[in-house]
């Protein structure tokens, strides 16, 4: 049973515009929340992430918004760019303790494709 | 900095054959993970070692044994491959940025294929 999901397999977008990306989890014990973006044929890369105090965590073009009620998150990219093509995955953290290490749970991942 | 880097890049195993899967990291971070990634399954995590000298299992161990050699080196095992093992696998790691979770940083894969 998949805690995180990504129902949402591939996107594509238009150049300069708008990139959403959601994401909806069903275990209420995570209480932080991160995106990772991936190019073929390397690791994920962190992106942002934002804590379950906040409902929003903006840095550049990125916002993510946090919907707890809802148990539902989104990724904003504003402008897309063709550099932004990749694959980008939610993941969430639970009972978080710094000295056990953070585990992370992570979605099935979004495909974007931005057209030029 | 290199980062996280793994060993080797690809493999091809026949089932029933064994092989080790090196990880290390030069950022001094405690915390070390691996994950495999299936086709619309994201990264599932395997093993993680919080700190040199322990190790817990994570969501799929079943098939898979680990070391962490010291805060550097942290080791997977598959002792009998199977093909339901073909999988990339990353290794990633983790330490104190400050905030309230880590991030992690992940290695380049090894892509693996049993047949």
């Amino acid at each position: 049973d998949q805690q995180v999901k990504q129902n949402s397999p591939s996107l594509s977008v238009q150049e300069g515009r708008i990139s959403i990306l959601n994401c909806d989890y069903t275990n209420s014990m995570f209480d932080y929340f991160l995106w990772y973006k991936k190019y073929p044929a390397e690791g994920p890369t962190f992106l942002i992430s934002i804590s379950s105090i906040k409902d929003k965590n903006e840095d550049g073009r990125f916002t993510v918004f946090l919907n707890k009620s809802a148990k539902h998150l989104s990724l904003h990219i504003v402008p897309s760019q063709p550099g932004d093509s990749a694959v980008y995955f939610c993941a969430a953290s639970a009972g978080w303790i710094k000295a056990a290490g953070n585990k992370l749970t992570f979605g099935g991942g979004t495909r974007v494709l931005v057209k030029p | 900095n290199a980062g996280v880097t793994q060993t080797p890049k690809f493999q091809v195993l026949k089932t029933g054959q064994s092989m080790t899967l090196q990880c290390a990291q030069d950022m001094n971070h405690n915390s070390m993970y691996w994950y495999r990634q299936d086709p619309g399954m994201g990264l599932r995590l395997i093993y993680y070692s919080a700190s040199e000298g322990t190790t817990d299992k994570g969501e799929v161990p079943n098939g898979y044994n680990v070391s962490r050699l010291n805060k550097r080196e942290f080791s997977l095992r598959l002792e009998s491959a199977a093909p339901s093992q073909t999988s990339v696998y990353f290794c990633a790691s983790s330490g104190t940025s400050g905030r309230d979770v880590d991030e992690q940083f992940f290695g380049p894969g090894t892509r693996l294929t049993v047949l």
